[in-house]
């Protein structure tokens, strides 16, 4: 059971957006501790997509954003595309848990 | 090229010992908070342990602390994973990952660099 939960799975269509939740507590997320985003394609280590809650890394499209409001996050994805197919995971911190680290459950993002 | 190797995986009886390594290249080892990520097969990313550039502050997840031991040597520029009384259920990939700098640092930048994962199993 993960601390940050998220919906197992999302699909959208090529071209549409979606949107990835992730719902923490006033421990972690509402702390406030930033949210993290990740990006891991099948076969291959994680990648880091945003951080501090709304910032993209160089190399990032402008198609990913994230926000984050109370004790949740989002990550979305506008004008969707097939190699957006992959698993994605948010992670945050937990005043809980002495500031450790933690993650959702992952959610997979089909394409239809 | 920023880089992190990992090493030092592979097959282990239960109530044994592994260590692993993480070559770092490509940037400043010794200012950054460092991560290690686990990934059972099939399931999702787990956090492990992370330590501060110095070494002075770690932390662990529950499910490995008193049994793990994370160390980094900044003259080698490389960050370690002691693995003892391993049981099936830390049979993983183990990533390394590069969290941020300074104290508060590492709660801002999220990971932004990663290996490619060393593959744990253990099986008698």
């Amino acid at each position: 059971q993960s601390v940050l939960t998220q919906p197992p799975s999302v699909s959208g269509a090529p071209g549409q957006r979606v949107t990835i939740s992730c719902t923490g507590s006033s421990s972690n997320i509402g702390a406030p501790y930033d949210v993290h985003w990740y990006q891991q394609l099948p076969g291959t280590a994680p990648r880091l997509l945003i951080y501090g809650n709304n910032n993209r890394p160089s190399g990032v499209p402008d198609r990913f954003s994230g926000s984050k409001s109370g004790t949740s996050a989002s990550l979305a994805i506008t004008g969707l595309q097939a190699e957006d197919e992959a698993d994605y995971y948010c992670q945050s911190y937990d005043s809980s848990l002495s500031g450790r680290v933690v993650f959702g459950g992952g959610t997979k993002l089909t394409v239809l | 090229e920023v880089q992190l190797v990992e090493s030092g995986g592979g097959l282990v009886q239960p109530g044994g010992s592994l260590r692993l390594s993480c070559a770092a290249s490509g940037f400043t080892f010794k200012t950054y908070w460092m991560h290690w990520v686990r990934q059972a097969p099939g399931k999702g990313l787990v956090w492990v342990s992370r330590i501060y550039s110095d070494g002075s502050i770690t932390s662990y997840a529950d499910s490995v602390k008193g049994r793990f031991t994370i160390s980094r040597d900044n003259a080698k520029n490389t960050l370690y994973l002691e693995m003892n009384s391993l049981t099936a259920e830390d049979t993983a990939e183990y990533y390394c990952a590069r969290g941020g700098s300074g104290r508060s640092g590492d709660y801002y930048f999220g990971m932004d660099v990663w290996g490619q994962g060393t593959t744990v199993t253990v099986s008698s």
